[in-house]
């Protein structure tokens, strides 16, 4: 079975650049790569999609290498505010379920 | 424009019985889908509308099923609840059907406890 790995948590501080990478090694050839944000007691919010190399947009620039089996989400001088859990969503290749890693628990540090 | 609603935002049930929960898209979108979220599992997809037709299914038992309207709102059910059917149900709509390019947007979804 299929799976979609990132990193259980993550610390940073504030001003610093945050990388969050995901692993997806079985996504669907025609499929995009999606990331979220959710903060607690609330449903996920987009943050930015891409299908291959880079994707930039106002908070947030996503990477992909060549192979799409992995996608690198980049956040720019993070802020408290920045503080919340990041999913990556891929769909899997045969099946196309929609398929979110874990999710990575960000905390930013004054 | 509004965002995606879900009613209720809380319930408590029994093991055994059935429960409905409702979504409603923004304005204009046409697809909603459906996902558990659990501490244990994270966030599993259920199922996916588009006008009137499931699109996709995930890895759930027949206890649950669901529904989309002409109006594009749409219902889930799940029968013959089970402890673990206690969860966060998140409800997501967008423009189209999820084939390539696609934003969802997540309602605040409803939090089911089953006793």
């Amino acid at each position: 079975l299929a799976k979609t790995t990132q990193p259980i948590s993550m610390d940073s501080y504030e001003g610093q650049e945050v990388n969050i990478t995901c692993s997806h090694n079985n996504i669907a050839t025609n499929d995009y790569i999606t990331w979220y944000q959710q903060f607690p007691s609330q449903g996920p919010r987009f943050i930015i999609q891409g299908y291959k190399t880079k994707v930039t947009n106002e908070v947030a620039s996503l990477f992909i290498p060549a192979d799409r089996k992995s996608s690198t989400l980049s956040l720019p001088r993070v802020s408290l505010s920045d503080t919340a859990v990041y999913y990556c969503l891929v769909k899997v290749g045969g099946s196309y379920i929609p398929t979110f890693g874990r999710g990575t628990s960000l905390i930013v540090h004054p | 424009k509004a965002g995606v609603t879900q009613t209720p935002r809380y319930l408590i049930k029994t093991r055994g019985q059935q429960v409905t929960l409702s979504c409603s898209p923004i304005s204009g979108h046409r697809s909603v889908s459906w996902y558990q979220q659990t501490p244990g599992q994270g966030l599993q997809f259920l199922f996916e509308y588009f006008s009137e037709t499931q699109r996709n299914k995930g890895n759930f038992p027949g206890r649950f099923s669901g529904r989309q309207f002409s109006n594009s709102r749409s219902e889930m059910n799940v029968s013959t609840l089970e402890l673990g059917d206690s969860a966060l149900y998140l409800c997501a709509s967008s423009l189209v059907a999820g084939d390539t390019y696609n934003e969802q947007f997540f309602g605040p979804g409803t939090r089911l406890t089953v006793l």
